[in-house]
């Protein structure tokens, strides 16, 4: 059974870092590209970041473009989410999903960021 | 950046056809794929490449369109079947998404 289990949210002042995990099991992680998808409360989705599946090509939506680093270790099939100067605009619930050809196949179950004073 | 149009709510009786819609700004091939949310609950994925059905995923659901314009299909709508509905599109980065569709019983 595929399995993706987010970590690492919470509660964080403006300006200040937090960094997202995402523990994969179920498949082999080596093999897939990988995203963060968001979601503000009572938003829609927003994709924020994507990482080929060796590590070598990362690509970042503009809003969090010099903030945000997505990483990956694939020797223990994890997933990260470095979020640097965070802005209360990025409070909202990060999901981490599996990215074949642009698909969104697999998610995890979220977790949250909340960024306040 | 591609914008995907969803209507904001759609009213369904039980049993019930219904079809959701999609509009993107430019064209997008069937780079197209639709997902259901439950309330509380990660997204999951329907359709992918416009027209694919998910493994997994009842055959009331289908998919169709190219280009532009894409529809999602529900036929009959159960209960279970009560939750947003998102199409997202893969053509060029960044991936967007529509800003969803909410199902909802009459």
């Amino acid at each position: 059974e595929v399995q993706l289990v987010e970590s690492g949210g919470g509660l964080v002042q403006p300006g200040r870092s937090l960094k997202l995990s995402c523990a994969a099991s179920g498949f082999t992680f080596s093999d897939y590209n990988m995203a963060w998808v968001r979601q503000a409360p009572k938003k829609g989705l927003e994709w924020v970041a994507t990482i080929i599946y060796d590590g070598s090509r990362t690509y970042y939506r503009d809003s969090v473009k010099g903030r945000f680093t997505i990483s990956r270790d694939n020797a223990k099939s994890t997933l990260y989410l470095q979020m640097d100067s965070l802005r209360s605009e990025d409070t909202a619930t990060y999901y981490c999903a599996t990215h074949p050809f642009g698909v969104l196949g697999y998610w995890g179950q979220g977790v949250m960021v909340t960024v306040s004073s | 950046d591609t914008v995907l149009t969803q209507s904001p709510a759609l009213a369904v009786s039980l049993g019930q056809r219904v079809t959701i819609s999609c509009r993107a700004s430019k064209s997008v091939s069937t780079y197209m794929h639709w997902y259901q949310q439950k309330s509380g609950q990660q997204p999951k994925l329907l359709i992918y490449s416009a027209s694919n059905l998910e493994s997994g995923v009842p055959s009331r659901f289908s998919g169709s369109g190219s280009g532009t314009d894409f529809t999602l299909t529900i036929d009959p709508v159960e209960a279970d079947d009560i939750a947003n509905y998102y199409c997202q599109q893969s053509n060029e980065l960044p991936d967007t998404f529509g800003a969803g569709t909410k199902l909802e019983l009459k």
